[in-house]
């Protein structure tokens, strides 16, 4: 039972813009960095954002992150069809000995 | 380019223990801004960070898991391992390898992945 919630779904046109929420509380989100991954079925998980808002190299500035108290947004503009993917926040959690916590994931589908 | 590569069996039996190692290749692992971690996905399902380790054998575990889990570090060898102990069908899982950053404990590198069924 992962302590970051995500939409489910989510979905636009190629072309749009979406944006994915990561609802945590002061004990992750609003103390620690969080990342986002992009996972393609059948593929490992790519590192999209760190630090709340910044890209790896090699990673579009269509995709952006943000971090506001105990939660964060990422955003993905001039949506394309192989943005189509599994989507997940990342941080640390600093309640009981501390771990790493993922958020519960959201689909992104390009109609 | 850092790669890692996760290796072990693909098929456990119930109640038995699950190992896996992962090879690092590209770079040298004892760097004190990195950790290595263990992440798994049940088929279906989100991801669940299992533990992370520090070059110097140093480990965090989740607390979900810690009774059953523990990691060790060969950097002579470039490899980090991970053990399961009294697995059930609920372990069946992707398990993928990743280097974290110490820092702020984002992977920037995984592992392909190896997938690992728990069944008689």
């Amino acid at each position: 039972q992962s302590v970051l919630i995500q939409p489910p779904s989510v979905s636009a046109a190629p072309g749009q813009k979406v944006t994915i929420s990561c609802s945590g509380s002061t004990s992750n989100i609003g103390h620690n960095y969080v990342s986002w991954y992009q996972q393609v079925p059948g593929t490992a998980p790519k590192l999209l954002i760190y630090d709340n808002d910044k890209r790896p190299s090699g990673i579009p500035d269509r995709f952006s992150g943000s971090k506001s108290g105990t939660s964060a947004t990422l955003g993905i503009t001039g949506l394309q069809t192989g943005d189509e993917a599994d989507f997940y926040c990342g941080t640390w959690d600093n309640s009981l000995s501390g771990l790493y916590v993922f958020g519960t994931g959201t689909k992104v589908t390009v109609l | 380019q850092l790669q890692l590569r996760e290796s072990g069996p693909g098929l456990v039996e119930p109640s038995e223990t699950l190992s896996l190692t992962c090879t690092v290749a590209g770079d040298s692992m004892i760097k004190t801004s990195y950790f290595w971690a263990w992440i798994r996905q049940p088929p279906g399902k989100g991801l669940e960070w299992i533990g992370s380790i520090y070059y110097s054998g140093s480990t965090y575990y989740n607390p979900s898991l810690k009774s059953r889990v523990t990691m060790s570090i060969d950097t002579s060898k470039n490899q980090f391992s991970l053990t399961l102990t009294s697995v059930t069908a609920a372990d069946t899982s992707v398990y993928y390898c990743a280097r974290q950053e110490a820092r702020n404990w984002s992977g920037h590198y995984w592992g392909q992945g190896t997938l690992v069924t728990v069944s008689s």
